[in-house]
């Protein structure tokens, strides 16, 4: 089966400041990687997922973009980041053709 | 285009009590279905899928799912419930031709109390 790591676990930022989050994956080739944000009692929100290293599609216009540099690798970034950024900030994996998700443990953002 | 809806947002139940999680969804397209399970500050687990076959599914810890295609349900059971499964359960959909984005309902948290 897949792991997926993510890092950090937790992190503040001040307003404005930068943005990168890392997900990376083991157990698996040329996953299909997802982007999602998790705030409290609204379900997942789909940011961005890549079918491919250097392929990224946007779910919603934002303040956040995604990169793909290596195939196992995934990264969330912002230049400026804006309260409305906070949340639960979750990566998912899933095999090429298969459709159930493997999670990260996640990455608490805390905007102040 | 497929949507999920799971009408509870908050199920509290005693321990040891039956429980059921609804979720239905509507799709133009057959569908896969998932249960994940969101423990607190955790990422999701897959908990069961329907992908086909027997349209009962089971988990290993007890909980099973039916998916009904004329009631576009896929509700989630389990027929005594222990301390442990206290946490957030979320039933997602994929079309089951091409594109691998899944939709998922807004989480319905079970709260078992001793």
């Amino acid at each position: 089966s897949q792991t997926i790591h993510q890092w950090p676990a937790t992190l503040v930022q001040p307003v404005g400041s930068p943005l990168s989050l890392e997900c990376t994956v083991e157990g698996t080739s040329n996953p299909n990687l997802y982007w999602y944000r998790q705030a409290a009692g609204r379900g997942l929100q789909l940011l961005f997922y890549s079918v491919g290293i250097g392929q990224i599609s946007s779910e919603v216009p934002q303040n956040l973009s995604a990169s793909r540099p290596q195939d196992r690798q995934f990264i969330l970034s912002s230049k400026k980041l804006l309260l409305s950024d906070s949340g639960f900030y979750l990566c998912a994996s899933a095999g090429q053709m298969t459709y159930e998700q493997y999670f990260g443990p996640g990455t608490r953002l805390t905007v102040t | 285009a497929q949507s999920v809806t799971q009408l509870d947002s908050q199920v509290p139940v005693f321990e040891e009590a039956p429980v059921e999680l609804r979720c239905n969804y509507s799709s133009s397209v057959s569908v896969y279905l998932f249960w994940y399970v969101q423990y607190p500050n955790q990422g999701l687990q897959l908990l069961l899928k329907y992908l086909s076959g027997s349209t009962l599914v089971e988990s290993i810890n007890g909980f099973e799912a039916e998916f009904n295609k004329s009631q576009t349900s896929f509700h989630l059971r389990k027929p005594s419930v222990h301390i442990s499964d206290t946490a957030e359960y979320f039933c997602a959909v994929s079309p089951s031709g091409g594109s691998y984005i899944p939709t998922f309902g807004r989480g319905t948290s079970l709260i078992v109390h001793p």
